[in-house]
């Protein structure tokens, strides 16, 4: 069946201007997550939604880094006047349910390539 | 907190001989354990995993990790490494109830022929 798919895989931007990442998760997956991949700072979380619940936004670095997760779906990563260490692969993750005291699996879409000028 | 420790960034090894790449938490609850591989421009790729169940754990494409509570480990093995093995491993943790994993920095095997 299909993945996690992400678009952009790559996007080059200039400094200062904002960007939109988009997840598409597994077809009736309620979680999602977003992760940020860098060389220094390697894989970090950053947001999680769980079905209606308000995200655990407790990961996001800054206020210009913001997600939104329509119809229970597909999620959106948006970053405002983007820097220059925002440079990094952002990695999407879905699973079928989180938080039931199962460990489930989470699966990774193949990530955006950001660069930022 | 949890965490996840790696040591040895880039780890070498001879085609055929074993894989060992090891893997230590810090969590103050029961954790849950795994082992993700990324092969390059991909994302990462669930290997195996540990749920309280089985202490030793067989996973994809002949990997298998041990957890050791007293040691806090789970390191991950293979027998013989394939060239195909050349990718990055990444060991993370969390725990019931909690929704996020905690990775470690990662170990990137280069195979030599």
């Amino acid at each position: 069946g299909a993945g996690v798919s992400q678009s952009p895989s790559n996007k080059v931007t200039e400094k200062g201007k904002d960007v939109e990442l988009r997840c598409d998760p597994i077809s009736g997956h309620t979680a999602l997550y977003w992760y940020r991949q860098s060389l220094g700072q390697g894989l970090e979380f950053l947001i999680y939604f769980q079905g209606n619940s308000a995200p655990d936004k407790s990961g996001l670095p800054s206020d210009r880094f913001s997600a939104e997760r329509t119809g229970g779906s597909v999620s959106t990563l948006t970053i405002q006047r983007t820097q220059q260490e925002d440079s990094a692969v952002y990695l999407c993750a879905s699973s079928s349910v989180a938080g039931t005291g199962k460990a489930d699996t989470q699966y990774f879409g193949p990530g955006t390539r950001l660069t930022v000028l | 907190a949890q965490s996840v420790t790696q040591l040895g960034s880039h780890v070498s090894v001879s085609e055929g001989a074993l894989v060992l790449l090891r893997c230590n938490y810090s969590s103050s609850v029961p954790p849950y354990l795994f082992w993700y591989v990324q092969y390059p421009n991909q994302g990462l790729q669930l290997l195996l995993k540990y749920t309280s169940a089985a202490t030793l754990v067989k996973g994809i494409n002949g990997f298998e990790a041990e957890f050791k509570k007293s040691e806090t480990s789970f390191h991950l093995t293979k027998p013989s490494a394939h060239m195909s093995d050349a990718a990055e491993y990444f060991c993370a943790v969390t725990s019931y109830g909690n929704n996020r994993l905690a990775f470690g920095k990662g170990n990137q095997v280069v195979v030599i022929p």
